[in-house]
């Protein structure tokens, strides 16, 4: 079974609209830890949050905002106004208690339109 | 503080032959990941070392992948007799402390190596 999935496999907005990414998890680990990597066309892994299992409190940066709620396993990303800029592959993965290895969704392609 | 590097950024091989990545971690790191991904698809873990030691390599092809982290000098991803397969974005990604900090551990990826074979 897949540890995070990421329904949405591609999404198209036009500029300024908000976009809601989706992610759901699934672990047996009491501590984990949630991530969301940003990945442009030209190929990189760009950082964005992480996010501990014990710190439920939803964060803003910017135009970016995360949700992240246990009772249903998700941790969902939004960007509100997006920009074409904003055009790229976001992967959500998963680490567990060990904190070894990521578990990564399949991604969801972003395309911000004019 | 440079990131971490991989190189080449590009690699092109012949069936059969040899590939070898390079990941040279942040300063500081002593911990080296391996991912693999494949063609619109998302990131696959392969291998977790420490200096000299493989920690978790439950993610390798159990034939003709290797991969070490010496002492000194960058981590090396080897495969050998590569196939058209294995055509994908090889990334490395480096930790300060690994396993042992729970609570301020992240990864930092490189930028990738991108491997055709032909």
């Amino acid at each position: 079974a897949q540890k995070v999935t990421q329904a949405q496999t591609e999404i198209s907005v036009v500029e300024k609209e908000d976009v809601t990414l989706d992610c759901v998890y699934e672990t047996r680990d009491t501590t984990y830890y949630l991530f969301w990597y940003k990945q442009p066309p030209s190929g990189e892994l760009v950082f964005l949050i992480r996010r501990n299992s014990f710190d439920e409190q939803n964060e803003i940066s910017g135009r970016y905002s995360w949700n992240f709620q246990k009772s249903t396993s998700s941790f969902n990303f939004t960007i509100t106004a997006s920009q074409v800029v904003d055009s790229a592959v976001y992967f959500c993965a998963l680490s567990e208690g060990g904190f070894n290895k990521f578990y990564f969704g399949s991604g969801t392609k972003l395309n911000v339109k004019p | 503080n440079a990131g971490v590097m991989q190189n080449p950024r590009h690699l092109v091989r012949r069936r059969g032959q040899e590939a070898r990545l390079r990941c040279s971690p942040m300063k500081g790191h002593s911990h080296v990941y391996w991912y693999r991904q494949l063609p619109e698809e998302g990131l696959k873990f392969m291998v977790y070392l420490q200096k000299e030691n493989i920690i978790d390599e439950s993610g390798m092809p159990k034939e003709r992948f290797s991969a070490e982290f010496p002492k000194e000098g960058p981590s090396i991803l080897r495969i050998q007799q590569v196939v058209r397969g294995d055509s994908a974005a090889y990334f490395c990604a480096s930790s300060p402390l690994g396993a042992k900090d729970l609570f301020t551990d992240t990864q930092y990826f490189g930028p990738g190596t991108r491997l055709t074979v032909l």
